[in-house]
């Protein structure tokens, strides 16, 4: 079975830097997009970036280009995402999420939640 | 950047209905398009791929039309697990993009 599990909930100050964790298993991790996709409380999804493991490849979308990190440890099949300083505004939900044919999203990860204080 | 449009936001409609829901991308993007539902608390589930391929597993009173920049999502007779919220997704070329969803409830 393909999954994505997310690791748990984090609650941050503001400023405090943040790595969250996706651990792929039952596909070729190496050759497939993985990518992440934000969710603000009560709003729509936005898509954030992705990358192809076995080469490196990282295409973001401009709106969090140069605010977040994508990266992977082939591996271990592990997906991360991470921050050096958070916002307040940084408060949502994360999914991570596996690209499939036609660029669409075929599996994402449960979520996970980060809730950032001010 | 490519912007895509969803249509209506929400929509009220009742068991057995049939509905369906647009999404417009700003520039062409070809069969590049994706649908997924969103019930509350859950993560979004794909459901058409390349504008008119249903996911497997999916059921076939969904269905998926139209290419280049207007794309339609249809449910031929609404059940009630249908009631969530339904976005779109190009993936033409990076950055990619979602419509704001179209909430679905039931009337």
């Amino acid at each position: 079975e393909v999954q994505l599990v997310q690791s748990g909930p984090e609650v941050k100050k503001a400023g405090e830097s943040l790595k969250i964790s996706c651990k792929a298993s039952g596909y070729s991790f190496p050759n497939n997009w993985i990518g992440w996709v934000r969710q603000m409380p009560g709003k729509g999804l936005e898509w954030m970036g992705i990358m192809k493991p076995a080469d490196g490849d990282i295409r973001f979308s401009p709106s969090f280009e140069g605010q977040i990190i994508i990266s992977a440890d082939e591996s271990l099949s592990l997906a991360y995402l991470q921050w050096s300083a958070l916002k307040a505004s940084d408060t949502a939900m994360y999914y991570c999420v596996k690209g499939g044919a036609y660029g669409s999203v075929d599996v994402w990860g449960q979520g996970t939640m980060v809730t950032v204080s001010s | 950047d490519i912007q895509m449009t969803q249509s209506p936001s929400s929509l009220s409609a009742s068991v057995g209905d049939r509905v369906t829901l647009t999404c417009r991308a700003s520039q062409t993007i070809k069969n590049f398009l994706s649908w997924y539902q969103q019930n509350p608390g859950k993560a979004p589930k794909l459901l058409i791929y390349g504008a008119s391929n249903l996911e497997s597993g999916v059921p076939s009173r969904f269905s998926g039309s139209g290419s280049g920049t207007d794309f339609t999502l249809t449910i031929s007779s609404l059940q009630p697990e249908d009631f969530a919220t339904y976005y779109c997704q190009h993936s033409f070329r990076t950055p990619y993009s979602f419509g704001q969803g179209t909430k679905l409830e039931i009337k």
